[in-house]
């Protein structure tokens, strides 16, 4: 079956410093995968979308220079938080799919927590 | 721009009660609606999805029908079990052509034995 995973699935970082967190396909070819933080009040916020062959998307109140994502190949996307500040906690999540018109699976996330 | 309204934001039923989540969209044309379900610690995970007027999706035994006439995507479960206690989320892709989810607010949704 078509499995997304991440890592790590949670990770603790000091004010000011950056983390990386990584998001695998599995069972299928991720044509496409989008970046989400989803708050504590489970809000859902789309941070960018990168699809193969094109430029990553990002949306309003998110940058490159602050969440710069890699997606080399099909399966295969990272993101990192630079600089993480206490309004970038959050579970983060990686959803990838196959192409249009196709089911969006979701990893578990990787939560962040910034001291 | 696109949207998506769910009007409760907690559930609480007894075992073998019949459940209505209710989620009504935004969105000019016919976006494909769908409805995921998110337990403790873990990502959404897919139920199902509808994208033409009067398609009805199902899975687990929860189902909707895609009604274009009230823009509405209701969730509906015959008789829910203690195991469908999670947040259950309705979200259509935009219609931006850029394949992004619109999610909705999210029902926490409780099944008390």
């Amino acid at each position: 079956g078509a499995l997304v995973y991440q890592y790590p699935r949670r990770t603790i970082c000091k004010s000011g410093t950056s983390m990386r967190m990584e998001c695998q396909a599995v069972g299928f070819q991720a044509t496409s995968v989008a970046w989400y933080r989803q708050s504590p009040q489970k809000t859902f916020e789309l941070i960018a979308l990168s699809t193969v062959n094109s430029a990553i998307k990002y949306e309003q109140n998110f940058t490159q220079e602050k969440f710069p994502i890699s997606h080399p190949n099909l399966s295969f996307s990272s993101m990192t938080v630079l600089n993480a500040y206490l309004e970038d906690r959050g579970l983060y999540l990686c959803g990838a799919r196959q192409g249009p018109n196709t089911e969006v699976f979701f990893g578990k996330g990787t939560r962040l927590t910034v001291v | 721009g696109d949207s998506v309204t769910q009007t409760e934001g907690q559930v609480a039923l007894s075992e073998e009660d019949f459940l209505t989540i209710h989620c009504n969209y935004s969105a000019s044309g016919y976006p494909a609606l769908f409805w995921y379900v998110q337990y403790p610690g873990e990502g959404p995970q897919f139920l199902f999805r509808a994208s033409r007027d009067k398609e009805k999706g199902s899975s687990r035994g929860f189902e909707a029908t895609y009604d274009k006439g009230t823009t509405s995507f209701h969730l509906r479960k015959a008789s829910v079990q203690e195991s469908d206690s999670a947040v259950y989320y309705c979200a259509l892709e935009g219609s931006s052509g850029s394949w992004q989810l619109i999610f909705g607010s999210g029902t926490q949704l409780t099944v008390m034995p």
